[in-house]
């Protein structure tokens, strides 16, 4: 069964300072690696999808890279409006080609 | 375009009643998903719509129906509730199943069982 493990699961930042999130997957056949954004009350925004180990995507102030195990998301010089739950996500060879869904990470960002 | 849409916000029922959890997008979308979120935990699959007349069970499917009548509309029906149906309902739709297509999320139902 498809497994994701999101670490840490809450992260207080300073405006500015970097970091990283770490999202740990076991799947059976790797379709797509999920990054999401999930503001407090409302439905998980997409962020980013990457395919094969050592594909990079960017956005912003968000880095998302992945390994054949794990996959970070960088946050640079983030700010206050960065503060949201980030979801990561795989997407196995299940027939129902489910999401399987990390418990996120909280982040926030302090001015 | 709206997206997906989803009614009602939020909602209290008593246990045994039923009800129906209602979820629409206007992007011409084949699949459809019900997920639930609860607390600590990731959201898991409960049913899914490849496309119009076409339904499927997801990793939680007990205690819910859903049927695909139109490409628009994919309503999750709670026949019987249950104490351990509270939680927050999201519907999500992509233009097919498959990594390559985006899967976009309604603003999702908070649903308390008493």
């Amino acid at each position: 069964e498809d497994q994701v493990t999101q670490s840490p699961e809450a992260l207080r930042l300073q405006e500015g300072e970097s970091s990283s999130l770490n999202c740990s997957y076991t799947v059976s056949g790797l379709r797509g690696l999920f990054w999401y954004r999930q503001d407090p009350g409302k439905g998980p925004e997409f962020l980013f999808t990457l395919y094969s180990a050592g594909e990079e995507k960017e956005k912003e102030r968000l880095k998302a890279t992945l390994t054949k195990k794990e996959s970070f998301l960088h946050i640079t010089a983030p700010k206050p409006e960065d503060s949201a739950t980030y979801l990561c996500a795989v997407q196995g060879e299940s027939v129902d080609y489910k999401l399987s869904f990390g418990a996120g990470t909280t982040v926030t960002v302090r001015a | 375009n709206a997206g997906v849409t989803q009614t009602p916000k939020f909602q209290v029922l008593k246990t045994g009643q039923s009800m129906t959890l209602q979820c629409a997008q206007d992007m011409n979308h084949e699949y459809m998903s019900w997920y639930r979120q609860d607390p600590g935990m990731g959201l898991r699959l409960i049913h899914y719509s490849v496309g119009a007349g076409i339904t499927d069970q997801g990793e939680v499917p007990n205690g819910y129906n859903v049927s695909r009548s139109t490409t628009e509309d994919f309503p999750l029906r709670l026949l019987s509730a249950a104490p351990s149906q509270t939680s927050v309902y999201f519907c999500a739709s992509s233009l097919r199943q498959g990594a390559y297509n985006e899967q976009f999320f309604g603003p999702g139902t908070r649903l308390t069982v008493l």
